[in-house]
């Protein structure tokens, strides 16, 4: 499975946008990226994911680079709970295991 | 919205104890995982299971784990014989789809902290 790189940590101004960048170099054709976060000590939680289009929900909205060496993932307008932990992570589609990196620490400030 | 739900939240006990803990996963979903994370570390994957069997393992699920779809809403672990180490927060996690890119959308309990003491 291709290796993610995110920053460890990052700051966001509440109500702006927190941009989250995260790097996959290696990533192959079949390997979607999935985005989760982890608020303390709750259990991660599902933000994204996508293949090669950018998406959007409610939550969030992902940008996958064309070469899909890189990933954006884009929270449009930040509050105080959006402070946590977000992994990116690669994986093909299927019940294979998710890995879970250090992710990004993101602290909305108010 | 549905949600997984874990017993006990804080589970405190003496090294060589036997410890389960019990999730109950989302009524529908067809995959069940377990994961743990130690304080201050990543979160593992443990185990997952489907159609009443473990599917894949880690090196961390060795002899002295277990799990068990006993009916047809509990799903535990249990721990045999339970070592300092084994002290973290384990987090039950299930998925509605066995297959495709959404069986990697899983739904994670708050999990139960273990302490062994």
């Amino acid at each position: 499975d291709a290796k993610t790189t995110q920053p460890p940590s990052m700051d966001c101004a509440e109500g702006r946008a927190a941009n989250l960048p995260c790097n996959h170099s290696t990533i192959s054709g079949n390997e979607y990226v999935y985005w989760y976060r982890q608020i303390h000590s709750q259990g991660p939680q599902y933000i994204i994911h996508g293949l090669k289009n950018n998406e959007t929900n409610e939550m969030a909205s992902l940008i996958i680079t064309e070469d899909r060496k890189s990933s954006t993932l884009i929270l449009p307008h930040a509050t105080l709970r959006d402070t946590a932990v977000y992994y990116c992570i690669v994986r093909v589609a299927g019940n294979t295991p998710l890995v879970f990196g250090k992710g990004t620490r993101l602290s909305v400030i108010a | 919205e549905p949600e997984v739900t874990q017993t006990p939240s804080h589970q405190v006990t003496q090294m060589g104890q036997e410890v389960i803990l019990r999730c109950v996963p989302i009524s529908n979903h067809l995959y069940f995982y377990w994961y743990r994370q130690i304080l201050g570390q990543k979160v593992e994957f443990l185990v997952s299971f489907y159609n009443n069997e473990i599917s894949e393992k880690s090196e961390i699920f060795d002899d002295q784990f277990s799990v068990e779809r006993p009916d047809g809403s509990n799903f535990t672990l249990k721990i045999r014989s339970t070592k300092l180490e084994d002290s973290a927060m384990y987090f039950c996690a299930s998925s509605r789809l066995a297959g495709g890119p959404g069986a990697n959308v899983l739904t994670f309990g708050a999990g139960s902290r273990l302490t062994v003491l």
